[in-house]
């Protein structure tokens, strides 16, 4: 089945740093989905991409759906410590249901 | 607006022992899903309803595990009898249409 790849697999920053990460698919999506998870809990949407190109921000988190259609990145302006948790990326598999990345684990040293 | 209920919250139970999860999704939301999320894992899809219709579950391992969606609205999953491998938090996600999913909490299960 379709897979997605998302790297870094993990990263640690300093509070204050921008982020930036990234996902990839080996074939043609229309929609992209962005996930922050923390311990405990379910996914929760951050930001949601519908077109090639599309540039879509969220407070202090920005997305962009990128042009070849097969990945999608998301940066964090100014971490701060409650930026801490799994971001997961999601995208239609076969256009019926989600398929999500492995995530990126987000440390935010104080 | 309430959001996705799913309970029990935990559940522990010995290997070839049956559990059930139950969910409620967002009023209006016709799609239900259920997730398996292992540790350490990205979420992976067990099974997709469409109202009360089942629009794909190739990936739920059907010799123990079922699912329900009677009325179209909320939904039980079971798995009979669990295995060591099924440890892991069952997440259940609601959508208005094929799209921007809505999770709930989610239910950990662990298998000793």
């Amino acid at each position: 089945g379709q897979q997605l790849n998302q790297s870094p697999q993990s990263m640690f920053i300093q509070e204050g740093e921008d982020v930036s990460m990234n996902c990839t698919s080996s074939s043609i999506f229309n929609t992209w989905l962005w996930y922050k998870q923390d311990p405990g809990e379910g996914p929760v949407l951050l930001i949601a991409l519908y077109k090639a190109g599309e540039l879509t921000s969220n407070g202090r988190l920005t997305a962009q759906f990128g042009i070849t259609r097969k990945d999608s990145f998301l940066n964090i302006s100014a971490s701060i410590p409650s930026d801490v948790g799994i971001y997961f990326c999601a995208g239609p598999s076969y256009g019926q249901n989600f398929v999500f990345g492995p995530g990126t684990r987000l440390s935010v040293l104080p | 607006e309430a959001g996705v209920a799913q309970s029990p919250r935990y559940k522990i139970i010995e290997k070839r022992q049956s559990v059930a999860f139950w969910c409620n999704p967002i009023s209006g939301h016709a799609t239900l899903y259920w997730y398996q999320q292992i540790l350490g894992q990205g979420p992976k899809l067990l099974i997709q309803f469409q109202n009360n219709g089942v629009v794909d579950d190739s990936q739920l391992p059907k010799d123990r595990f079922s699912a329900e969606r009677l009325k179209g609205v909320d939904s039980t999953l079971k798995i009979q009898p669990a295995k060591l491998e099924d440890s892991a938090v069952y997440l259940c996600a609601s959508s208005l249409h094929t799209g921007e999913l809505f999770f709930g909490e989610g239910s950990r299960l662990t298998v000793l």
